[in-house]
């Protein structure tokens, strides 16, 4: 079976803080993907990567930067945590096949106090 | 700027009934997708739709993608407790399977 693991289900850390959400995937996917989850925004993509070492600006970039120093592994970095950055973060990873569908982690719940 | 609108938001059924979620663009897309997403995991697919007009069953559920491949529906017959979740639609945008996402309808089925 397919597994996106995020290391972490709930987090919570202090304004200022430098975070690091870890994602790592077992389907040898060449994509992966960072989302926030917010209440009636939906899904709103940060970063992406569609190699080792490559990423690329989502939506809503600012704030976070990414790592990926091996395939199966994406960190999301949050520099400076903020009280804005309170949220549910999924990781996702993909084919390169078009129209493959995303498998996502279960999540990580982060609140910034 | 790509937009997925979804509606209703919010929807509380009795367990026998029908519903139809829309999902709605200005844009064009080359194929969405329909997730649903449970408390505590994540987003898991349900169906692709690719073709104009396309109709695709799921056992209860039926998607639909329009003709100009700017909007899409999912009815479900006959609703049950199981069904309750989060629907999302969401359309590739820029290439590497990257996806936007409408901000969902939360669905509620009553027993």
């Amino acid at each position: 079976d397919v597994k996106v693991t995020q290391s972490s289900r709930y987090l919570v850390k202090r304004t200022g803080e430098k975070v690091f959400l870890e994602c790592v995937q077992d389907m040898d996917h060449e994509n992966m993907f960072w989302y926030r989850q917010d209440p009636g925004l939906g899904l709103r993509l940060i970063y992406f990567s569609y190699d080792v070492k490559m990423k690329e600006k989502g939506d809503i970039p600012e704030g976070y930067s990414v790592s990926r120093e091996k395939k199966e592994r994406f960190s999301l970095i949050l520099e400076s945590a903020s009280t804005n950055q309170t949220s549910m973060y999924l990781c996702a990873s993909s084919s390169l096949t078009g129209d493959s569908p995303l498998h996502f982690g279960n999540g990580t719940r982060l609140t910034v106090t | 700027t790509q937009l997925l609108e979804q509606s209703p938001q919010f929807l509380s059924i009795q367990e026998g009934e029908n519903l139809t979620v829309y999902c709605n663009s200005s844009s064009v897309f080359s194929s969405l997708q329909w997730y649903r997403q449970e408390p505590g995991e994540g987003p898991v697919l349900l169906v692709t739709v690719v073709t104009g007009g396309e109709v695709k069953k799921l056992k209860r559920l039926t998607f639909q993608f329009g003709d100009a491949r700017k909007d899409s529906s999912l009815h479900i017959t006959a609703a049950q407790p199981g069904d309750t979740g989060l629907y999302l639609c969401a359309g590739e945008s820029g290439g590497y399977n990257k996806l936007i996402f409408g901000a969902g309808t939360r669905l509620a089925v009553h027993p």
